[in-house]
């Protein structure tokens, strides 16, 4: 059971956007940056947003990533077929001393 | 362009110790800044980050694993080693070494091994 709280799934229809949320704490998420992967099923994870909200060279702008007190949001507009894949948080923990990560979201493109 | 690429054994027994190599190019873990980490995952589960080693050889270990870690570098060789001891079947999963930047905060793993599957037999 992880700290950091993802929903298991999102769906959404091409073109539409999705958001998928990370919830977590004070220790975490509202003192730390949080930091966005995708990851497609056999293959490592990719560095989607970090430092909030920054994307990496390469990374398209449909993607952006966003913060509020405890909980973060991953953010997918115009949604692609291409974009189904596994997404996680990720952010340092205080009171653990621990990176951590979500638990993961399965984003399914209908 | 940096690469890196996981090596060590796909499977070992209940109790053993695991060591897994780290082979990476494109940037010098002698570089101020530069770190590498090492990342699992087991089957249909999500990320753990394990270790961490930065450029001046400080180390910091995920709290529930860290007594049977150790990570290690050999700069010349461009080579990070992992070790975990008393290995179980919970253990099993891929293990990913990642480059990752200090100055990026914590949670920053901008490239990634392929991963390299261990089974744990009991």
């Amino acid at each position: 059971q992880s700290v950091l709280t993802q929903p298991p799934s999102a769906s959404g229809t091409p073109g539409q956007r999705v958001t998928i949320s990370c919830s977590g704490n004070n220790f975490n998420i509202g003192n730390n940056y949080i930091y966005w992967y995708q990851q497609f099923p056999g293959t490592a994870p990719k560095l989607l947003i970090y430092k909030n909200n920054e994307r990496p060279s390469g990374v398209p702008d449909r993607f952006s990533g966003s913060k509020s007190g405890t909980s973060a949001s991953l953010a997918i507009s115009g949604l692609r077929s291409e974009d189904e894949a596994d997404y996680y948080c990720a952010v340092w923990d205080e009171s653990l001393s621990d990176i951590v990560f979500g638990g993961g979201t399965k984003l399914t493109v209908l | 362009q940096i690469t890196l690429k996981e090596s060590g054994p796909t499977l070992v027994k209940s109790t053993q110790t695991l060591t897994l190599t780290c082979s990476f190019s494109g940037f010098s873990l002698s570089t101020n800044g530069v770190a590498v980490a090492w990342i699992r995952q087991p089957p249909g589960k999500a990320l753990e980050w394990l270790a961490l080693i930065y450029w001046d050889d400080d180390k910091r270990y995920s709290p529930s694993l860290n007594t049977r870690l150790t990570i290690t570098k050999e700069t010349s060789k461009s080579q990070v080693v992992l070790t975990m001891t008393n290995m179980g079947p919970a253990d099993t999963g891929t293990y990913y070494c990642a480059h990752s930047l200090y100055r990026s905060g914590s949670g920053y793993f901008d490239y990634w091994g392929q991963g390299t599957l261990v089974t744990v037999s009991s």
